[in-house]
């Protein structure tokens, strides 16, 4: 399967603990982005990268969020000192530059729960 | 980008045409339309895109209104598998940096 991968699927971690999720984009992807999404809600756009520059923060990731992309590749979303409204679907997604689709790609996601 | 409205919710039977609508009445001349869905338990997917002639492909038509304040998704024949939540986003390709900016969608049912 060459698709957008994510590890790990779920995530349980107890309030205040720190969790980190990958991402691994289609390979010739310069795009990455990261969204979240709570139940019954639309995606929400976090942060997007263009290979290894973070080009875009949305003011939905505080602080406590660091996203990075070494090298251009996979991409990691570390939340620190989770909160429970932290608890949400982590969703990363990769594109092509360039053209008029921009068609982005999901992953199936990470589910965090945090109790 | 500019927001759009869709019914929260619709239904279909099985093998008969949806037309899911979607209104986007402050769409600007360099706002592509993008229909994405969401199967349950996955992420997002693509289904078509267009700027103002009508577009067709392998999942789906796109209809897009002469002002091109609206526009209509239409699955030819609905499935069990067409089941989903669809979302209607508009994206200024030339200004933006290319994230999608999500509504809340519409909750398709088919019903066998």
């Amino acid at each position: 399967d060459t698709g957008v991968s994510q590890n790990p699927r779920h995530k349980i971690t107890k309030r205040g603990q720190n969790v980190t999720f990958r991402c691994d984009p289609i390979s010739e992807h310069n795009r990455l982005y990261w969204y979240r999404q709570t139940l019954g809600q639309g995606p929400e756009f976090l942060t997007y990268f263009q290979n290894e520059a973070q080009l875009e923060k949305s003011r939905l990731l505080s602080d406590r969020f660091s996203a990075e992309r070494p090298k251009g590749s996979f991409s990691t979303l570390e939340i620190q000192r989770t909160e429970q409204g932290d608890s949400a679907m982590y969703l990363c997604a990769s594109s092509l530059d360039g053209g008029s689709s921009y068609e982005q790609y999901f992953g199936p996601g990470t589910r965090l729960t945090v109790t | 980008d500019a927001k759009t409205t869709q019914p929260n919710s619709m239904e279909s039977n099985e093998e008969e045409p949806v037309h899911l609508p979607c209104n986007h009445s402050t769409i600007s001349g360099t706002d592509y339309i993008h229909w994405y869905r969401q199967l349950p338990s996955q992420g997002p997917e693509y289904v078509i895109h267009g700027l103002t002639s009508n577009v067709n492909n392998r999942m789906a038509s796109l209809a897009i209104a002469e002002d091109r304040k609206s526009s209509t998704l239409i699955l030819h024949r609905a499935t069990l598998r067409d089941a989903a939540v669809y979302y209607c986003i508009l994206r200024d390709v030339e200004g933006s940096q290319g994230n999608l900016i999500f509504g809340k969608g519409t909750k398709l049912s088919v019903k066998p």
